[in-house]
């Protein structure tokens, strides 16, 4: 059974600071994997899309790679913002299954 | 496009009363998700539609829970009886093709059974 988790659950930086998060699952076998961010209150907004036949994707200040063999996936975020502060999720898709998500690391960046 | 949206965001209820939670998905969207956010399960799909078509409701916990999509614009999720545990983040998230392409959500309804 496939198994998504995120470590560290909180993480608190200053303004201006690059930071990496990180995101884990335990079974290969995956289509693709998403990063999501979510602010109090709000639904989720997906950030990245990773297929699996990729190695990374970049939007703006983001950068998410995936290591398939490994199990692994990071979000990269540089020059962080106060405007950052939220909880970031990770989401993996297989075959015949629902998107498993991590339970999120909250991140908070202070100015 | 306004997004997926939601209602209502906040409902608070006694247990055993009915609960219906609504949904209109973005346009064009021929996917229509139902997920519950708990602190302690995270998120989780209770169940997905294709077309107006019920396609997975193994993640629906009980009898207790049902979902319709009458017409592509707008779905529900209602529990009934509703029960203390039940409390949770409902999301509703639609795509255009599946689990596959990009989820959008909206903001939630944060139901409270007392």
């Amino acid at each position: 059974k496939q198994e998504v988790t995120q470590i560290p659950a909180a993480l608190s930086v200053p303004e201006g600071e690059n930071l990496v998060l990180n995101c884990s699952f335990t079974d290969s076998a995956i289509y693709n994997l998403q990063w999501f961010r979510q602010d109090p209150g709000k639904g989720l907004t997906s950030l990245l899309l990773i297929q699996s036949s990729q190695r990374e994707q970049t939007s703006g200040r983001l950068n998410a790679s995936l290591d398939k063999s490994s199990g692994r996936s990071t979000l990269y975020i540089a020059a962080s913002q106060p405007g950052d502060s939220a909880t970031y999720l990770c989401a993996v898709n297989q075959a015949g299954t629902a998107l498993i998500f991590g339970k999120g690391t909250t991140l908070s960046v202070s100015s | 496009d306004a997004g997926v949206i939601q209602s209502p965001r906040h409902e608070v209820t006694e247990m055993g009363q009915e609960v219906t939670l609504r949904c209109k998905p973005i346009s064009g969207h021929d996917y229509l998700f139902w997920y519950r956010q708990t602190m302690m399960r995270g998120l989780e799909l209770l169940i997905y539609f294709n077309n107006n078509v019920p396609i997975d409701d193994s993640g629906m916990p009980e009898d207790r829970f049902s979902a319709k999509m009458p017409n592509a614009s707008f779905s529900t999720l209602k529990i009934q009886p509703s029960e203390p545990r039940d409390s949770a983040v409902y999301f509703c998230a639609s795509s255009l093709r599946g689990q596959t392409e990009k989820l959008f959500f909206g903001s939630g309804t944060q139901l409270s059974v007392l």
